[in-house]
């Protein structure tokens, strides 16, 4: 079945660096979605991507869909305490297959100190 | 702004027992989900659920499982005999249309502890 791998499984950064986590799926997707938990929390929506190749920006959150439509990323500039959280990406796969499942990746905890 | 719901928070229950879950999704949405995630692991799809019958479930929804919408605003899921690797945090989802890519909207979550 679809499966989809995120790295890095956690990141501490101070405030004020950049981070990435980067998502691959092992199908081609129809879309993909990103979504953040907060601790304690669950999960909140933050964008979705379909095209290929493209690129959305939320602020100082800049997320992109691979052209193959295999692979995404969610970038953050210069963080802030505020983005603490795990950041998952979710899958929908291509027509053919599931087309109601999302599948998530294991997400990337991140820590950010003050 | 309207938000899913879910009860209880917490459910606390004896392996065997029968369990069940509630959720009110967002009125105007046609299609709801269920979630589980075990703690500190990823989010996982149980099962789909539109126009009251399921469409689509995974491998973890065996026969223990089943959901139901009862009347025109509850949507359940029920475990039917408990087992310790089913404590786990359940959220419920809906979106307003049909599939392909709507933003989904998940609950607060219910935690469950199987003893």
């Amino acid at each position: 079945g679809q499966q989809v791998m995120q790295i890095p499984q956690y990141q501490h950064v101070q405030e004020g660096e950049d981070f990435t986590t980067y998502c691959n799926s092992s199908t081609t997707l129809s879309n993909i979605q990103w979504y953040k938990q907060r601790p304690g929390g669950h999960p909140v929506f933050l964008i979705q991507l379909v095209k290929s190749g493209e690129v959305k920006k939320q602020k100082r959150l800049t997320f992109q869909f691979g052209e193959a439509k295999k692979n995404s990323s969610l970038h953050i500039t210069a963080t802030q305490t505020t983005d603490v959280g795990t950041y998952f990406c979710a899958g929908r796969e291509n027509s053919g297959g599931s087309n109601y499942k999302l599948t998530f990746g294991k997400g990337t905890l991140l820590t950010v100190n003050p | 702004e309207p938000e899913v719901t879910q009860t209880p928070s917490h459910q606390v229950t004896q392996m065997g027992q029968e369990v069940i879950l509630r959720c009110v999704p967002i009125s105007n949405h046609l299609y709801f989900y269920w979630y589980r995630q075990i703690l500190g692991q990823k989010v996982e799809f149980l099962v789909s659920f539109y126009n009251n019958e399921i469409s689509e479930k995974s491998e973890i929804f065996d026969d223990q499982f089943s959901v139901e919408r009862p009347d025109g605003s509850n949507f359940t899921l029920k475990i039917r005999s408990t087992k310790l690797e089913d404590s786990a945090m359940y959220f419920c989802a809906s979106t307003p249309h049909r599939r392909g890519g709507e933003t989904q909207y998940f609950g607060p979550g219910t935690r469950l502890l199987v003893l």
